[in-house]
């Protein structure tokens, strides 16, 4: 029973490429999350998606950053044009479709590194 | 604003004590809390939690304690070993909305010592 899936692990991009992080949710779980976490800091929310559904992207930049959760395939967090600031780990958390299941379990992270 | 924090960044404790992790809130809303294990370049992994209708929760070594009124929860593990080495959050789930997304506290890094 695999947990989240998260490619690649490492990603270096130069400074206005774009950035394509994919995650695959436990078997059975509706629900994705996407977090970041900077430098000496903790986990921030980003954004909330259920299947075609972005449910609460209130964590998202404004600009330049995008997530999807298509009907077939992973979950997909795009950052357009990356700056340095972008550098962060980047977290996939999933959990099942039932209600009141506040535990989240998480993959093993993106770490982004913008030159 | 920090609606969730964690005022320790380390904490070094020899094998064999009791290691304490605090962690503050500030909006009542929460109702459910939950810690959670991290080691580098790893993911997150959940350890325990606790609901607002409980003040103490254990599991095996780790007992987590909620004190409502002073809006204060703390991780005891005892007895401490060195593979509990690692980063420890506190994460609350959003209070006022239904969406469950998780409010992380900055996390303390937890040192046992042989």
């Amino acid at each position: 029973n695999a947990g989240v899936m998260q490619n690649p692990r490492h990603l270096v991009r130069r400074r206005g490429q774009e950035a394509r992080l994919r995650c695959s949710p436990m078997k059975g779980h509706s629900h994705v999350y996407w977090y970041r976490q900077l430098p000496e800091e903790g986990l921030k929310f980003m954004v909330y998606l259920q299947k075609e559904n972005i449910i609460d992207e209130s964590g998202m930049p404004k600009e330049r950053f995008s997530a999807e959760f298509p009907k077939e395939g992973p979950s997909i967090l795009r950052i357009q044009q990356v700056v340095r600031g972008d550098s962060a780990a980047y977290f996939c958390a999933s959990s099942p479709p039932a209600r009141g299941s506040n535990e989240q379990f998480f993959g093993p992270g993106t770490r982004l590194t913008v030159l | 604003d920090q609606q969730v924090k964690q005022n320790s960044p380390s904490l070094s404790v020899q094998e064999g004590r009791i290691s304490i992790l605090n962690c503050d809130y500030t909006n009542s809303m929460f109702d459910y809390f939950l810690w959670y294990k991290k080691y580098p370049a790893e993911g997150p992994t959940f350890l325990i939690s606790i609901s607002s209708i409980k003040d103490k929760n254990e599991d095996g070594r780790f007992t987590v304690f909620l004190n409502k009124s002073a809006k204060h929860l703390s991780l005891h593990i005892v007895p401490s070993q060195p593979g509990d080495s690692a980063v420890y959050f506190c994460a609350l789930p959003h209070g006022s909305s239904n969406t469950g997304k998780l409010i992380f506290g900055q996390g303390t890094t937890l040192q046992v010592k042989p």
